[in-house]
């Protein structure tokens, strides 16, 4: 059973950066044709998928960040991690690390979600 | 990019009643890129079902997926009380997007 846990500062200060990390445990994040992704939802909206990386060393992000967004994979942790810059109010959400099962165009496993709040 | 707009916002139901979720994309795309997914408060998403029609490890058969083109449909037969939740469509066509989401409420 896969199972994947968020990590990382609750509170952020405006123009501040940022950073999360998952850990993935059950499951090598390197093996199989997986992709690890990050998808937010701000209190009482939608879901807003941030970005994706290949532990090969493939990533993509959503048009809209995409300049604001880094991930990175650690294999040796087991463990993948977010970076978005010069945060606003606007970034407030819950933050979730999930399995992309890319080649079935799905999102399987769910962390719990982190919330993070962007505030001085 | 391919924009999900979900109807109705909010559906109103009862225990035993069947449900049916529309999901509509701005242009057409292939089945086998589009899911449904459960939310209920608190908890992150699951999902429910992938390529429109194909059922998640797990969830019972009262759920089903369907549509083609750019109109999907997710139909809950015989609703229970865990099945109020909110439900989104996704597409992974182009970036992946979600839908807004439907509120199932209980009557």
């Amino acid at each position: 059973q896969v199972q994947l846990q968020e990590s990382g500062p609750g509170l952020v200060k405006p123009s501040q950066t940022l950073s999360l990390t998952c850990t993935v445990s059950g499951a090598p994040i390197s093996r199989g044709s997986y992709y690890w992704s990050w998808i937010r939802q701000p209190a009482g909206k939608g879901l807003e998928w941030l970005g994706r990386i290949y532990t090969g060393g493939t990533t993509n992000y959503n048009p809209s960040l995409k300049s604001r967004v880094t991930l990175s994979a650690d294999t040796s942790k087991n463990q993948i991690s977010l970076q978005l810059t010069s945060v606003t109010a606007a970034d407030t959400a819950i933050y979730y690390c999930v399995r992309d099962v890319t080649f079935g165009y799905f999102f399987d496993y769910w962390g719990q979600g982190i919330l993070v709040t962007v505030s001085s | 990019e391919i924009v999900l707009t979900q109807s109705p916002g909010t559906l109103s139901l009862s225990p035993g009643e069947r449900a049916t979720l529309s999901c509509r994309g701005s242009q057409s795309f292939s089945s086998s890129y589009l899911a449904w997914y459960q939310q209920k408060p608190g908890q992150a998403p699951r999902l429910l079902i992938s390529g429109a029609s194909t059922r998640a490890t797990g969830i019972p058969d009262r759920f089903t997926g369907s549509g083609s083109g750019t109109e999907f449909t997710l139909t809950i037969d015989r609703l229970e009380p865990e099945d109020f939740a909110v439900y989104y469509c996704q597409q992974y066509a182009t970036s992946p997007r979600f839908g807004q989401g439907t509120r199932l409420e209980i009557k």
